[in-house]
């Protein structure tokens, strides 16, 4: 079974524009959830998503946002970059038929670089 | 607010050396935890994971886990690491109700050949 992907794996984006990050989940996975991970902060949680959608929400302002679609891919989009956006983007999704069971599993990550 | 404390920032240790890696968090009430592991270059992966029964768990490569209640805590330990174990280490909760789950800062452990 292929694992999360994650697309692009690098990019280099100006001040001031908008990027749009992909993941897609493993089959079957039905939760996405993403984070923004960086040396000093380390994972910090963003949103996640659960059947499109937005299920919970981290303490990022509005400029991030994402989305879910019905085949569970999801999307995040940073709009109006600043260079404290550099970072690791990681998706991570989960089977969670239960609910309580919250394993995740990672993607490869996006290294975002705002010069 | 729910919060994971990993005590030890980065740790270096020699090859047969004994590893064990603080996680402590804050939160009462039922909790599921969790270490992954980053390896260089690598996504992070899950090591052991604990919801409930023996609070002593046993993950992937020798590594071990016990969750002490009283003391919220979820210490890694492993009896002898290689230098294959130079990772970034993660301990994370899933804290009652909430879907989030609240990550440590992480733990950079380099073993010395």
């Amino acid at each position: 079974k292929a694992g999360v992907t994650q697309t692009p794996r690098y990019l280099i984006k100006t001040r001031g524009q908008q990027v749009t990050l992909s993941c897609s989940p493993i089959s079957g996975h039905r939760s996405v959830s993403w984070y923004q991970q960086t040396p000093g902060q380390g994972l910090q949680f963003l949103f996640e998503y659960f059947s499109e959608t937005q299920r919970n929400k981290g303490n990022f302002p509005g400029r991030f946002s994402g989305r879910q679609f019905s085949n569970s891919r999801s999307e995040m989009n940073v709009s109006t970059l600043e260079l404290g956006d550099s970072a690791l983007y990681l998706c991570a999704s989960s089977l969670d038929t239960s609910g309580d069971s919250y394993e995740q599993y990672f993607g490869p990550g996006t290294r975002l670089t705002v010069t | 607010a729910q919060s994971v404390s990993q005590h030890n920032h980065h740790v270096i240790l020699s090859e047969a050396a004994s590893l064990e890696l603080g996680c402590n968090y804050s939160y009462g009430g039922t909790v599921n935890l969790f270490w992954y592991v980053q390896y260089p270059g690598q996504h992070l992966q899950l090591l052991l994971k604990y919801f409930s029964g023996d609070p002593l768990v046993k993950g992937i490569k020798g590594f071990e886990a016990e969750f002490i209640k009283s003391k919220f805590s979820f210490n890694l330990r492993k009896p002898s690491v290689q230098w294959s174990d130079t990772a970034e280490y993660f301990c994370a909760v899933h804290a009652g109700n909430n879907r989030k789950l609240i990550w440590g800062l992480g733990t950079s452990l380099a073993v010395n050949p």
